[in-house]
Order: C-alpha cells, then structure tokens, then sequence
C-alpha cells in the first residue's frame, strides 16, 4: 500500500539559512499534519491542513511556514534556522479510503534536519 | 514485563513472554487514542488506536485497554517477538483537535 513520502529524507543547513520540507499524503488523504521530534522526545505537533485551509496549529515557530496544494501535498517552510531546529521533521495524512479510516494519522519516514 | 510509562521508559521482555507498555494521559476531553511504534531513524507506525466509548480493542498479537476513570491506556503484546523491539508511544486526540499529544514513550527490549 502506497504511504506517505517525505522529501529530502536528510538536510544539512547552516544557522540562518532556510529549508524546505516537502510531503506527499497518501494517496486521497485530505489532511496533512505536520511534527517535530528532538532527540529522544515525543513528536510535538506543528500544523495540520484540511482540504488545502491550516486546520489547527500547534507550537509551530513563527520562523516557520507551511501550507497545502491544490494537489494535497504539503510544504513545511523553515527560515533564519536555528541550531535547536535540528530534528525528525514528521509529516502525517490522514483520509477515508478503503483502507483507513478518518481519524488515523498515517506517519512518513521523516526528514532529518541537522543545522550546523 | 510491564512498564509504567513516563516513571519507566525502558522495557526489558524475554522473547515469547507478553508485554504491557501503559500510558496515563492527562486530558479528560480527548476521546481517540493511538498507540504508535517506532524504529530507529524511521517514523511512528500505527498499530491499534481506540475511540472513548470503548474500553477494550483486539488486534493481530496486541489489545489496547482504555481505563477513562483514571484516565490510563495500554497495549499489551502477545508473544513478544524480536521484532517488536522499538519505542511505543501512546497519543491522545482531543475532541476538536487534530494534532495528536504523544506521551514520553517506552523502549521496549526484547531479550532472547
């Protein structure tokens, strides 16, 4: 079964610089969900879309930007990066279709930004 | 073996024994809840969830037991094989909400 893809799947920058996530739902998810996981933490919760509109927010950084495309991909827009911003960058959809339900969050393999 | 969450956040089984990871989550309006495995480098895979009207959900070697009066979830595996060694999270939904709270995790061992 087809999941999400997330790309690039590593990212080197330095202090100051910007960064460009980007995320591919599984195929007719509607929702996008995006999360940060520090070294050795629990995702925390940045920002979901629903149907290309922000659906909700979390502690996204206002250094950080995101939206949804018309088709259903998603970028996380990261700028004047900090060395604290080095983490698993998560992406998650989430759908009805006939294998999964609405409300379950389907996870991507991640996007590891290091900023040196 | 048994964990108590966030008091315990390392696991240690002996293969084919069962395991209980527990999680107490803090807010009473969340009404969906998922356990979540984790890999080294890889992202949280689904494994059971359960929704606040349910006390109790079976899948393929794993149940999830929802206690709402003390607001306390687990995940109990049968088995446990070599391949379950991983981090588990609990995550709770609040009603209204679509990012989910994921609670400390627990790494689970498995000892041959």
């Amino acid at each position: 079964a087809a999941g999400v893809i997330q790309s690039p799947r590593h990212l080197i920058k330095e202090k100051r610089e910007t960064a460009t996530l980007k995320c591919y739902p599984i195929p007719r998810h509607d929702t996008v969900y995006w999360y940060q996981q520090g070294p050795g933490q629990d995702p925390q919760f940045l920002i979901s879309f629903y149907e290309k509109m922000q659906s909700d927010k979390g502690s996204i950084p206002d250094r950080f930007s995101a939206q949804q495309f018309s088709d259903y991909h998603s970028e996380l827009n990261m700028s004047s990066l900090e060395l604290g911003d080095s983490a698993l960058y998560f992406c998650a959809s989430s759908g009805r279709t006939d294998a999964t339900s609405t409300d379950t969050q389907y996870f991507g393999p991640g996007t590891r930004l290091t900023v040196l | 073996g048994e964990s108590v969450g966030l008091h315990l956040p390392t696991l240690s089984v002996q293969e084919g024994d069962n395991s209980i990871i527990n999680c107490a989550y803090s807010n009473s309006a969340s009404d969906y809840f998922i356990w979540y495995k984790q890999e080294s480098g890889k992202g949280p895979q689904f494994i059971i969830d359960i929704r606040s009207n349910m006390d109790k959900r079976q899948g393929q070697r794993v149940t999830v037991l929802l206690n709402k009066t003390v607001k306390h979830l687990s995940l109990q595996i049968a088995a446990t094989q070599p391949g379950d060694s991983a981090v588990y999270f609990c995550a709770e939904n609040r009603r209204g909400a679509d990012g989910l709270t994921f609670g400390k995790g627990t790494h689970l061992i498995i000892q041959p």
